[in-house]
This record gives C-alpha cells, sequence and structure tokens, in this order.
C-alpha cells in the first residue's frame, strides 16, 4: 500500500506570509505526529495526534503554528507569518498504534525555505 | 533534555568495512529504534529494541542495549556504498510514556565505494 505522502515537496515564502503543509498519513494509522529538522540537525517533535483524542501540542515553538486532523486521517501544519528561522525540512509521520513504542512510518518531508 | 546524542558526528570507511554507531541517551526508556535517513529526506526504520533485550540482529545490521549505561550501538557489517546515509537513535523515554520519539543529532556514514 501507498506510505505516508506529503505536498509540498518544497515550498519557498516570503517572510511574514502564511504556509500550510499537508500529510496524508498510511491508512488506518491511528497516530499522527509532525516533526521539523533543521540543517544538519535531528528532529524536533512538534505535535501529535492519536484518534479522536485532544492533539498534544507541547513541541510546537510558538503560537504561528497549529495544526489540525481532520477525520482522523489528513493532517495540515500551518505556520503563520513565517520567519526565516521556519525553515527546515518538516516531516510527518504515522504509526499503527499510539505511544511511541512502535515504528514509525515517515512520509518524505516539505523542505520549507523563509527569504 | 530527553534527546540521544550519537556518536561519532560522521563517519568514513571503505566499502567492506564494517561501521559502529554509538547513541546515548539520558532517561529510562521501554524501547530505543534506530532510523535511517538519505539525502535529509523522510526516515526509514531499521530496527527496535526493547529495554529488556540485550542485542537484536536483522540481516547485516547489529544493534546492542545497555540500559545500565544508557547506551546503544549500530552496527552494519560488510557496509555497501548504498548504506552512505545519516542514522540516527530514538527513544521513547521516560519509562515509555511520552507521546512522541526523542531523536538523537545523527551520525553521518559516508561508505567509500
Amino acid at each position: 500500500g501507498a506510505g505516508v505522502s506529503q505536498s509540498p515537496s518544497n515550498k519557498v515564502t516570503e517572510k511574514g506570509k502564511d504556509v500550510e503543509l499537508r500529510c496524508d498519513p498510511i491508512s488506518g494509522h491511528t497516530a499522527l505526529y509532525w516533526y521539523r529538522q533543521s540543517l544538519g540537525q535531528g528532529l524536533e517533535f512538534l505535535i501529535y495526534f492519536q484518534g479522536n483524542s485532544a492533539p498534544d501540542k507541547s513541541g510546537l515553538p510558538s503560537d504561528r503554528f497549529s495544526a489540525e486532523r481532520t477525520g482522523g486521517s489528513v493532517s495540515t501544519l500551518t505556520i503563520q507569518r513565517t520567519q526565516q528561522e521556519d525553515s527546515a525540512v518538516y516531516l510527518c509521520a504515522s504509526s499503527f498504534a499510539p505511544y511511541a513504542s512502535y515504528e514509525q512510518y515517515f512520509g518524505p518531508g516539505t523542505r520549507l525555505t523563509v527569504t | 533534555s530527553q534527546q540521544g546524542e550519537e556518536d561519532p558526528q560522521a563517519l568514513s570507511i571503505q566499502e567492506g568495512e564494517n561501521a559502529t554507531m554509538n547513541c546515548s541517551y539520558k532517561t529510562s526508556i521501554n524501547n530505543l529504534q534506530w532510523y535511517r535517513q538519505n539525502s535529509g529526506r523522510g526516515l526509514v526504520h531499521l530496527i527496535l529494541i526493547r529495554s529488556n533485550e540485550r542485542e537484536k540482529h536483522s540481516g547485516r545490521l547489529r544493534v546492542t542495549l545497555d540500559t545500565s549505561k544508557k547506551s546503544s550501538s549500530l552496527l552494519i557489517t560488510a557496509s555497501r556504498a548504498a548504506d552512505t546515509a545519516s542514522y540516527f537513535c530514538a527513544t521513547d523515554g521516560p519509562y515509555g510514556g511520552a507521546n512522541n520519539l526523542f531523536f538523537g543529532t545523527g551520525t553521518r556514514l559516508t561508505v567509500i565505494p
């Protein structure tokens, strides 16, 4: 079956503009994660969705960042009033079970460049 | 921080040699995972080792876990040019109660043909 997909693959935006990043998880996976990876760094957790539960937003770096997951499937990460420090690769992952004790399946990422 | 740290940050070897990467973490865990990343894009899961396991094999991969030292190692035997990638360890600490994985900063492996 299809893996996790993300769109767009690359996004260049001007400072101050809003951007939306999309993630399509693997069908049937109840857990969905967003991570951010700056150049040459490890992954930074942003937000976690599990079924119909309230999302864990503890990793969002500021109130300019928000995410939603509609119908327990597709997720959108929105960054408002983008700043240059938001430039990074944004990775989405899904898992068939809750919590972090299971393998996560990653999408190819969206490379965001804020000019 | 619960983030792991990989050592070395970069490793360059000849094809056919073995590559060993190490990971240290800070809190107790339920499991530790290793992932591979090509060209700064998506990560691919390699292997998961549980806290009650000491060693695990998968093909040319061998992972060890020492919970007393809070460390793990990933050994790739008979390396190939295609193994060139970044390798990350990830933990679910503390006590496996976190929703997310905590990733290390990665080891950049280059295998020279």
